[in-house]
């Protein structure tokens, strides 16, 4: 059973295109990571947010932080073929991660 | 800086028997993960190092598993013997400072039990 719960599984969409995912979670984290894994490799990290409510931005991704720390966003601008992988979400909780199931994101050229 | 390294690649054996996997983490690095990723999944922690101490290991199937991280540095993760489930992508992990909760991956090795 995952903690962490990610929305939709997959996603397919035209280069272009704005996509968001969701990680959700009944649990309180002191933090929450967002890695992309590409096949044969391991993941990657791509964000840490730390504040309830916190929002950053890197270029054209944005993450969003829940205010009760349990849930979080991930919303791409303009999607790129580049950006193509398994988008992973991570509690962190006493120095220790738990992983959602993923979901994979594939945009289209 | 080198990344986290992880040998072999591959591999592919059949069922009860056995196979070992190797980490070297980032150097200085004093906490070492091993993970285990099942196809449509997201890893699983098995075991956590902090230098040649185990902090964690509750998620690792003992009677199969085991882990090693002689002298702080380098690991090896061994089953034995293997089942059919046991297929899955194998992950190693470090971080640093200790009790960071920055990770940081290597590659992986793909098993493949058959």
């Amino acid at each position: 059973t995952q903690l962490l719960e990610q929305s939709p599984q997959f996603l397919s969409i035209q280069e272009g295109e704005n996509l968001t995912v969701y990680c959700n979670s009944s649990s309180v984290f002191s933090s929450l990571q967002w890695y992309r894994q590409e096949p044969g490799e391991g993941p990657v990290l791509l964000v840490t947010v730390v504040t309830g409510g916190e929002v950053k931005k890197l270029k054209r991704l944005t993450f969003q932080f829940g205010d009760a720390r349990k849930d979080s966003s991930l919303h791409i601008t303009a999607a790129q073929p580049g950006d193509t992988g398994l988008y992973l979400c991570a509690g962190a909780l006493d120095y220790k991660l738990s992983f959602g199931a993923g979901t994979t994101v594939t945009v289209r050229a | 800086e080198a990344g986290v390294a992880q040998s072999p690649r591959y591999k592919i054996i059949e069922k009860r028997q056995s196979v070992a996997f190797w980490c070297n983490p980032i150097s200085g690095h004093a906490t070492l993960y091993w993970y285990q990723q099942i196809l449509g999944q997201g890893p699983k922690l098995l075991i956590q190092f902090q230098n040649n101490g185990v902090v964690d290991d509750s998620q690792l199937p003992k009677d199969r598993f085991s882990a090693e991280r002689l002298k702080g540095v380098d690991s090896t993760l061994k089953i034995q013997p293997a089942k059919l489930e046991d297929s899955a992508v194998y992950l190693c992990a470090s971080s640093f400072p200790s009790g960071s909760e920055t990770q940081y991956f290597g590659p992986g090795t793909r098993l493949l039990v058959l």
